[in-house]
């Protein structure tokens, strides 16, 4: 099974709230991040949190970690067509300090 | 622009050739990783430098599979036989490690899209 879960859709109004869920499995995990990306481009890094912290707050962005349940979530406020993209959430983890990513949430903001 | 920089963004060839992917990182960035991404899927951790060390590969990165980073700047994925199967996104990424256990935040290139017939 995969380290890192993610639902796979998401649609929401433009204007309202999205909130992106992720669970992952390795405890030790010490930086959690999410990355967006559009069609056909790369990985764009949006923000992360270190896991002693259990919210981090980045203008539109609130990201909140429980570490005990090892959940975290992604909220966008005020959410706008240009927010539809694919989010993966993603841990940092092994000797390499790779990322290990979820298969990514496809975020559709309707008018 | 300092971002990563990928070559070529495109690549078609016919299975059985070889071909060479190019990665960029962002200049004072000591560690260069190679990611491999299939439709619907989030990237997989291929390989990584740290300089021009290759450090760890994944059980995905077959014999067929090569990367260098001979200077410590820019890097290279080479795949030899290309297969069907080989047809994906493969991303570089770059970041700055100064501390074990540190944040390691990596920033990734637009990637390189493989398509073997």
């Amino acid at each position: 099974g995969e380290d890192v879960e993610q639902s796979l859709f998401l649609s929401v109004r433009e204007g309202d709230s999205s909130v992106i869920n992720c669970t992952y499995t390795d405890s030790s995990s010490t930086y959690l991040y999410w990355y967006k990306q559009e069609p056909g481009a790369g990985l764009q890094l949006l923000t992360y949190i270190f896991s002693n912290m259990d919210m981090k707050q980045d203008q539109r962005l609130t990201v909140l970690l429980n570490k005990k349940d090892k959940h975290l979530s992604l909220r966008i406020a005020d959410t706008q067509t240009g927010d539809s993209a694919i989010y993966f959430c993603a841990e940092s983890m092994g000797s390499a300090r790779q990322l290990t990513f979820g298969s990514g949430t496809q975020l559709t903001v309707l008018p | 622009d300092t971002g990563v920089s990928q070559n070529p963004r495109h690549k078609i060839t016919k299975r059985g050739q070889n071909v060479t992917f190019r990665c960029d990182p962002i200049s004072e960035h000591n560690r260069l990783y190679w990611y491999r991404q299939t439709l619907g899927q989030g990237p997989e951790f291929l390989t990584y430098f740290q300089n021009e060390a290759q450090l760890e590969k994944s059980r995905l990165l077959s014999d067929r599979f090569s990367a260098e980073r001979p200077k410590g700047s820019f890097s290279t994925l080479e795949i030899q036989r290309t297969e069907q199967g080989d047809s994906a996104m493969y991303l570089c990424a770059s970041s700055l490690v100064t501390l074990a256990g540190g944040k390691n935040i990596q920033y990734f290139g637009a990637g390189t899209r493989l398509s073997v017939l």
